[in-house]
């Protein structure tokens, strides 16, 4: 069991520029969870699929932050028009339930965007 | 919206010392706590999780809820170099059982020979 995949694991872009993140669920997971986590903020959740639909994006910047999950083995986070406030680890998290029953998180090593 | 606190926001303990660290949050109708150990540059690793009021041991670590104060604690016997990380407690967001967990700043731990 490879864990939760993120790709990449850095990402350099200039103010502007369209960054966009990858992750691929422990197989089997039916939840995907996507936070960010900066020193200042910490963790922030953003946004989560149960059986690839979207649930609940009540983290997400609105204007320029989007995700998909176009099949289960695969889920994707763009930012459009990046600023360097958007500069953090990406963290990217399956759960075999993530419903009903709370249940364990599995992180990946995040992708960690700078904007510069 | 739930709210997570935790303190302290930094500790340094000798090895083999006992660290205590605090988590409160603020949606009554809360029934899921967990514990969350994030080492340098690495992913956060679930380390403990309870639903109901008491304490739950499990080798060196051990979980004290109390809902009535909204408050648990990790308590780490035997400190050891390699207890050295980022503790986050986490709570569902939205209080009862949610799929979404709301995350504390954490705490930093840093044991020393």
């Amino acid at each position: 069991n490879a864990g939760v995949i993120q790709t990449p694991r850095h990402k350099v872009t200039g103010k502007g520029q369209e960054a966009t993140l990858w992750c691929e669920p422990i197989s089997g997971h039916s939840a995907v969870f996507w936070y960010r986590q900066t020193i200042v903020q910490g963790l922030e959740f953003l946004t989560y699929f149960r059986n690839q639909a979207p649930i609940d994006d009540s983290g997400m910047p609105k204007e320029r932050f989007s995700a998909q999950m176009p099949n289960q083995s695969h889920s994707t986070l763009k930012i459009q028009s990046t600023q360097p406030q958007d500069s953090a680890v990406y963290l990217c998290a399956s759960s075999l339930t993530g419903g009903a029953v709370t249940g364990q998180l599995y992180f990946g090593e995040g992708s960690k965007l700078t904007v510069l | 919206q739930q709210k997570v606190q935790q303190s302290p926001e930094s500790l340094i303990v000798p090895e083999g010392a006992m660290t205590s660290l605090n988590c409160t949050f603020s949606d009554s109708a809360s029934q899921y706590f967990a514990w969350y150990r994030q080492h340098s540059g690495k992913a956060p690793k679930a380390l403990m999780s309870i639903f109901s009021n008491g304490e739950k041991e499990e080798g060196r670590f051990t979980i004290h809820l109390n809902k009535a104060s909204l408050h648990f604690s990790l308590h780490i016997r035997d400190s050891q170099p390699s207890d050295s990380a980022l503790y986050l407690c986490a709570v569902p967001n939205t209080g009862g059982l949610s799929g979404k967990l709301t995350f504390g700043e954490g705490t930093q731990v840093t044991v020393i020979s």
